[in-house]
């Protein structure tokens, strides 16, 4: 079945410095990937869209890549900051329609001042 | 910008009782709107998706019956669990895709906290 990973284990990171954040995706090929921010006990926001035929994306401190070869997207945030600490879902839609999306359990992000 | 709104943001309800979960799209209209359950610690679960003047189509595993889901008009769908127990507590979210021109984007709701007692 088709199927999103990412890491379950939190990120600490030291301010300043770059988070990077891992999605794999398997058993199929995602016309694209999101990536979303979650707040605890609020609503998954929209951060970033990449295409397959995307290599990278940026919106300010964000990076994304997608590399269809490793299966996987990468999601960068550059000169980390305190208040980017949350968790991060990945996420792609299934056969279809584009507002059903799987999800991967989230990463979170931890930065530490 | 565009908001999905849901309502209650909280609620407790006695076992066997039934719970409405609202989801309006605020700014735009949404023919199709999703719920989702998310446990602690763990990710969004699709429960069903919400077709506007049409039945919901529930992903496996997720009862029809007990899920009622209502998409009234193009800005308002419901979620309604109906004989609720302990283990349907719960964080539900809704979310819905604004497919206007130069938008093409799903926003989700501040999601609902349903418990269970």
């Amino acid at each position: 079945s088709q199927k999103i990973e990412q890491n379950s284990e939190a990120l600490n990171i030291q301010e300043g410095k770059t988070a990077t954040l891992t999605c794999n995706y398997t058993n199929y090929s995602p016309a694209y990937l999101q990536w979303y921010r979650q707040d605890p006990g609020r609503g998954p926001v929209f951060l970033l869209l990449i295409r397959e035929n995307e290599k990278e994306k940026r919106k300010e401190r964000l990076k994304v890549t997608f590399d269809t070869t490793l299966k996987q997207s990468l999601f960068h945030i550059t000169a980390s900051q305190p208040a980017d600490s949350a968790t991060y879902l990945c996420a792609s839609a299934g056969s279809g329609n584009t507002g059903k999306l799987i999800f991967g359990q989230g990463t979170t992000l931890q930065v530490k001042p | 910008g565009a908001v999905v709104s849901q309502h209650p943001s909280r609620v407790i309800c006695k076992s066997g009782t039934s719970v409405k979960i609202e989801c309006r799209s605020l700014d735009f209209q949404a023919t199709t709107m999703f719920w989702y359950r998310q446990f602690p610690k763990q990710s969004l679960m699709l429960m069903a998706t919400s077709n506007e003047g049409s039945k919901a189509t529930y992903e496996q595993g997720v009862e029809k019956d007990k899920f009622l889901i209502n998409h009234a008009s193009l800005t308002l769908s419901t979620l309604t669990v109906t004989s609720a127990h302990p283990e349907d507590s719960s964080f539900y979210i809704c979310s819905a895709s604004d497919s206007s021109p130069g938008r093409n984007t799903i926003y989700f709701g501040e999601g609902s906290w349903l418990t269970v007692v």
